[in-house]
């Protein structure tokens, strides 16, 4: 099993629904981090979190919101998708007192129509 | 923020190649890694190197932090080594701290 575990891998959905990501992970990590994938840009922060307590945004917030409900539970919300939100999701983890590697889920692919 | 560059944006490379990929970053940085993203998505760490030199069967990278660049080599290339190579780098502020990818160079890697 992996140690980041996305669900779901796949969705589509339509315009003006809630999307709910999540994000789990048995790697024993304080640090998870949402990030979206859009061809040919690389990969953006959304939002990070350093412990349960600490929720930051990243570079393109807007549109999106999340939740860590457990050291091991960091998931992202679409509270009304949008097309152009369409994009790759990866959840990643990393360990503060390590020496920053970031460790990634397998991806949530998210069409919205 | 930091800027990342990453050359060269495609490759095309016949099986047994060599190849070289280089990251150019902006500032001075305490973390840098090299990923691979495969074909079906995932991405995958290869390399954890803000700086020197390191191997791992037909993969090193070498980072000159002074000069601001990592190289990643690909030896003897396969076709599994098909897929998008990102260059990730991060400059610890003392509070949040999180990386910054480049936009990737995709090798195809062909038979």
């Amino acid at each position: 099993d992996a140690d980041v575990t996305q669900t779901p891998r796949n969705r589509i959905t339509k315009t003006g629904k809630r999307i709910m990501l999540e994000c789990s992970q048995t790697k024993g990590h304080d640090r998870m981090y949402w990030y979206r994938q859009d061809p040919g840009l690389g990969l953006r922060l959304i939002y990070y979190s350093f412990d349960v307590k600490d929720i930051n945004k990243g570079e393109i917030s807007d549109g999106y919101s999340v939740s860590r409900q457990a050291q091991a539970k960091f998931s992202l919300s679409l509270e009304s998708a949008i097309p152009n939100q369409t994009a790759l999701y990866f959840c990643a983890t990393s360990d503060p007192g390590g020496p920053g590697e970031l460790f990634f889920g397998e991806g949530s692919r998210l069409t919205v129509l | 923020g930091i800027q990342v560059e990453q050359s060269p944006p495609d490759l095309i490379l016949q099986e047994g190649a060599n190849s070289t990929l280089r990251c150019n970053f902006s500032d001075s940085v305490n973390n840098l890694q090299w990923f691979h993203q495969n074909p079906w998505g995932q991405l995958i760490n290869l390399f954890y190197i803000p700086s020197g030199t390191k191997q791992n069967g037909r993969l090193s990278a070498t980072t000159v932090a002074t000069e601001r660049y990592s190289l990643l080599y690909i030896s003897s290339s396969q076709t599994t080594d098909s897929g998008v190579y990102f260059c990730a780098v991060e400059r610890f502020t003392g509070t949040a701290s999180k990386l910054t990818f480049g936009t990737g160079t995709r090798l195809q890697v062909t038979l």
